[in-house]
């Protein structure tokens, strides 16, 4: 069992529609939690973050978390052909090793 | 500069070379992540350094893989007797490392193996 998964998609969503994505982790430990967007052939650029259990909404994004249920999503609202891109998951624990333990990502097409 | 700096940004090299790569985080961040990103693959971690820490050397592939940080700020990755399994994205994080921030990251360098 991986220790983050993602659906690899393609998930396909008309413009203007809500995009959920999600993300399951294995290891209870896992403190933080972050939401990354990678455009094809550049670098993963930080979309959200959280730690506590609920929502957490920054402009059009909305992460929530279940630490029960090991489960973290991403909702884009009014989603736009620029969201189209790979969405990357990734946890942490707070204490030892910090780096990030991430998924394989989870394709967004938005068609216009 | 205002975000991480990653160099070469791209790198061609003959297998059993040696390379460096270079990374200079965001000013004032004290923790140093590398990571490597291979074609379909997902981000693989393999060195992290805090401060004055001893880094965390568990994601290292084989020991033809170091890193050194010196003054607590630039990041050098050295592949020893480079591999065609080693070409790969290489990417640099750095966070302000007090607390479990999120890590932002640089543009990386490609690195191809021929």
């Amino acid at each position: 069992q991986k220790e983050v998964e993602q659906n690899s998609g393609p998930l396909s969503v008309p413009e203007g529609a809500i995009a959920s994505l999600n993300c399951t982790y294995s290891d209870r430990g896992s403190q933080s939690f972050f939401w990354y967007r990678q455009y094809s052939g550049k670098s993963p650029e930080l979309i959200m973050f959280i730690y506590s259990n609920g929502d957490k909404e920054d402009g059009r994004f909305t992460a929530q978390l279940n630490k029960a249920s090991q489960y973290v999503s991403l909702l884009i609202r009014d989603s736009q052909p620029s969201d189209s891109a790979t969405y990357l998951c990734a946890v942490s624990m707070d204490t030892g090793r910090r780096a990030l333990t991430f998924g394989s990502g989870t394709r967004l097409q938005v068609q216009p | 500069g205002a975000g991480v700096s990653q160099s070469p940004s791209n790198k061609v090299t003959e297998k059993g070379k040696d390379v460096e790569l270079r990374c200079d985080p965001i000013s004032g961040h004290t923790a140093l992540y590398w990571y490597r990103q291979s074609l379909g693959q997902g981000l693989e971690f393999l060195i992290y350094f805090q401060g004055n820490s001893a880094p965390d050397k568990s994601g290292l592939p084989s020991d033809r893989f170091s890193a050194e940080r010196t003054g607590g700020s630039v990041s050098t990755l050295t592949i020893q007797r480079t591999q065609q399994e080693d070409s790969a994205v290489y990417l640099c994080a750095s966070s302000p490392g007090n607390s479990n921030q999120p890590q932002h990251f640089g543009d990386g360098t490609r690195l191809s193996i021929l």
